[in-house]
């Protein structure tokens, strides 16, 4: 059975300190996607980066990076140098190719607050 | 690009009445997606349209149902509302030309039950 899950519910940083979100996903496809979304209070889900199951290159964005490793179903997420800007909840998702069109699988979420 | 549009944003509404949410994809979008979002179980999809056809359903009672416009633009009916409905209903579009697009979000409409 496809489950996303992000054992860190809540995570409290100082401004400036490296956090690291954690995501197991499990699924029995060969092809699948990963996402990652941030949830700002306002509500509305933000599209972060999105990941094949054939790509496995890590990839950095700005002050954003993650880690695929397939051998361990783990797309972890990375923010250096937090800012209080980066205060929301974090969502890691999956998709799956053969047979969930237009569905995304989330994990429960990582609150992430960054104090000043 | 406009984004994803969802209206309203706020509704209240009392046990058995029914509801009526609408999403307005990003343009050139065809595929609608939704979601409920709650404190107990976090996101969940409710269905997918595409041209007009749901081409896909979560586990969520027939009270829950939607439609698709030529226009793309979705509707999300509630009929019968329960308390356990409050939560925040969320929209995603995408292009649709493969099963797995990238799903960009609404702002949601926050649904209160009474």
């Amino acid at each position: 059975a496809q489950k996303v899950t992000q054992a860190q519910t809540e995570i409290s940083v100082v401004e400036k300190e490296d956090v690291t979100l954690d995501c197991v996903y499990e699924t029995r496809d060969t092809t699948y996607y990963l996402f990652w979304y941030k949830q700002p209070p306002s509500g509305e889900l933000v599209f972060l980066i999105r990941r094949n199951s054939f790509d496995e290159q890590n990839e950095i964005s700005g002050r954003y990076s993650w880690n695929f490793q397939k051998s361990t179903s783990s797309f972890n997420f990375t923010i250096t140098a937090s800012q209080v800007v980066d205060s929301a909840v974090y969502f890691c998702a999956l998709s799956e190719l053969s047979s969930n069109t237009g569905k995304l699988i989330f994990g429960q979420g990582t609150t992430l607050q960054v104090k000043p | 690009k406009a984004g994803v549009t969802q209206t309203p944003r706020y509704l209240i509404k009392t046990r058995g009445q029914q509801v009526t949410l609408s999403c307005s994809p990003i343009s050139g979008h065809r595929s609608v997606s939704w979601y409920q979002q709650t404190p107990g179980q976090g996101l969940q999809f409710l269905f997918e349209y595409f041209s007009e056809t749901q081409r896909n359903k979560g586990n969520f009672p027939g009270r829950f149902s939607g439609r698709q416009f030529s226009n793309s633009r979705s509707e999300m009916n509630v009929s019968t509302l329960e308390l356990g409905d409050s939560a925040l209903y969320l929209c995603a579009s995408s292009a649709g030309t493969t099963d797995t697009d990238t799903q960009y979000f609404g702002p949601g409409t926050r649904l209160t039950v009474l």
